[in-house]
């Protein structure tokens, strides 16, 4: 069984360019997340995918957008990239049976780079 | 605004001898508290939980202890082993959000 998987494992964009990050969930996981972590902090929600619909989004603005497709691999996109994006990005999928419950399978994460 | 806090960046444990991490929450509304355990270019691995309706939840080396009243949550390993040495993140999850929130997390060093 395969982990989650996430590409590229690093980037280096400047101000205002537009980034596509990518994720291959957990074989059966249908639910996908992502989560944004900063420098010394906790990773902060983005928003979740379920049967390829937005299922709930953090405090993000609307820059930040994703899809999911039926294969259940997963796409982060910010448009207008600014300073502050800089972070290490994190895709995380959920089994049908946990996923009331919080428990997450996380990737090694894309770390972005603004320069 | 912070909902979940871990007040302790760091802490150092002699090899055999007890960690306990520490997390404070604001919310009373949350289902369940989680740890994850994350060491450096990983992701975070899920590492134990509690539903919000117990107050004790054990696995192996691992304890968790849900207070409510404090809205207090505290990870004890036992005994504490060198390959423990990793960040510590406390989680809450409110099912009526699909989300996950994270505390800043705390840094585990186990010393032989």
């Amino acid at each position: 069984e395969t982990g989650v998987t996430q590409s590229p494992t690093h980037l280096i964009k400047t101000r205002g360019q537009q980034v596509t990050l990518r994720c291959s969930s957990q074989s059966g996981h249908n639910t996908v997340s992502w989560y944004q972590q900063a420098l010394g902090q906790g990773p902060q929600f983005i928003f979740q995918y379920y049967r390829e619909e937005e299922n709930g989004r953090g405090n993000f603005p609307p820059r930040f957008s994703g899809l999911q497709f039926p294969n259940y691999s997963s796409e982060l996109n910010v448009n207008a990239l600014e300073l502050d994006d800089s972070a290490l990005y994190l895709c995380a999928s959920s089994r049908p049976g946990t996923v009331n419950t919080g428990e997450l399978f996380f990737g090694e994460g894309s770390r972005l780079t603004v320069l | 605004d912070q909902q979940v806090k871990q007040n302790s960046p760091s802490l150092s444990v002699q090899e055999g001898r007890i960690s306990i991490l520490n997390c404070d929450y604001t919310n009373s509304m949350f289902d369940y508290f989680l740890w994850y355990k994350k060491y450096p270019a990983e992701g975070p691995t899920f590492l134990i939980s509690i539903s919000s309706i117990k107050d004790k939840n054990e696995d192996g080396r691992f304890t968790v202890f849900l207070n409510k009243s404090a809205k207090h949550l505290s990870l004890h390993i036992v005994p504490s082993q060198p390959g423990d040495s990793a960040v510590y993140f406390c989680a809450t999850y409110f099912q009526g959000a699909q989300k996950l929130v994270f505390g800043q997390g705390t840094r585990l060093t186990i010393n032989p």
